[in-house]
């Protein structure tokens, strides 16, 4: 089976820094996605990684250790609209490409307060 | 950007009667759809992956006769809830990708929200 994990729910003040954390074990990996859910929409997308590594985009920021099956999201200088769930999807190779299948960690609520 | 748009955004329905949700893609061709449940508090699921002009793959547990999916062209498939019950009540969220789309922008549909009395 395949097994992603990440914490149910966090707590952040406004301005501060957060950590997100994912790990996973998959059949198969080619690369992992980070999205952001509002209550009652769609996923959005934030970042993908695919190499060892920091890949950094404005405030947020994704990690990736293939070898510990680790990544994290890291949002800086948070914002109360942040307060979102964020979920981990590790991409499978399924029929290749683009048209891989993506699937779902638990997700983490978080909450950011004044 | 690539938009996929659903259809009903929102639908309440009877107890044992079918509901039909579709997905299209709007500017690109999908080749492959993907169908995804979720529940409240909770991640998305993934049920089903269809490839356009073929039968759908359901992931274990899902039923293949209770969640019927099409996917007959290249920007259109549809979901249909047969004898929908309360417990089929979820947020139902369908994801198009096709040739050329990246692999790191994989396109969702605004989702649709199925409540059954």
């Amino acid at each position: 089976g395949q097994n992603i994990d990440q914490p149910t729910e966090m707590t952040a003040t406004e301005g501060a820094i957060v950590q997100i954390n994912c790990t996973y074990q998959t059949s198969g990996f080619n690369g992992l996605f980070w999205y952001q859910q509002h209550a009652g929409e769609a996923p959005t997308f934030l970042s993908y990684n695919v190499l060892d590594g920091l890949e950094e985009k404005g405030r947020f920021s994704s990690f990736l250790s293939r070898s510990k099956g680790y990544s994290y999201l890291l949002l800086k200088e948070l914002q109360m609209k942040d307060s979102a769930s964020y979920l981990c999807a590790v991409s499978l190779p399924e029929y290749g490409g683009a048209t891989n299948k993506l699937i779902f960690g638990t997700g983490t609520l978080l909450a950011v307060q004044p | 950007g690539a938009v996929v748009s659903q259809h009903p955004s929102w639908v309440i329905c009877k107890s044992g009667t079918s509901v039909k949700i579709e997905c299209r893609s709007l500017d690109f061709q999908a080749t492959t759809m993907f169908w995804y449940r979720q529940f409240p508090k909770q991640s998305l699921m993934l049920m089903a992956t269809s490839n356009e002009g073929s039968k759908a793959t359901y992931e274990q547990g899902v039923e293949k006769d209770k969640f019927l999916i099409n996917h007959a062209s290249l920007t259109l498939s549809t979901l249909t809830v047969t004898s929908a019950h309360p417990e089929d009540s979820s947020f139902y969220i369908c994801r198009a990708a096709g040739v050329g789309s990246g692999t790191d922008t994989q396109y969702f549909g605004p989702g649709t929200r199925l409540t059954v009395l």
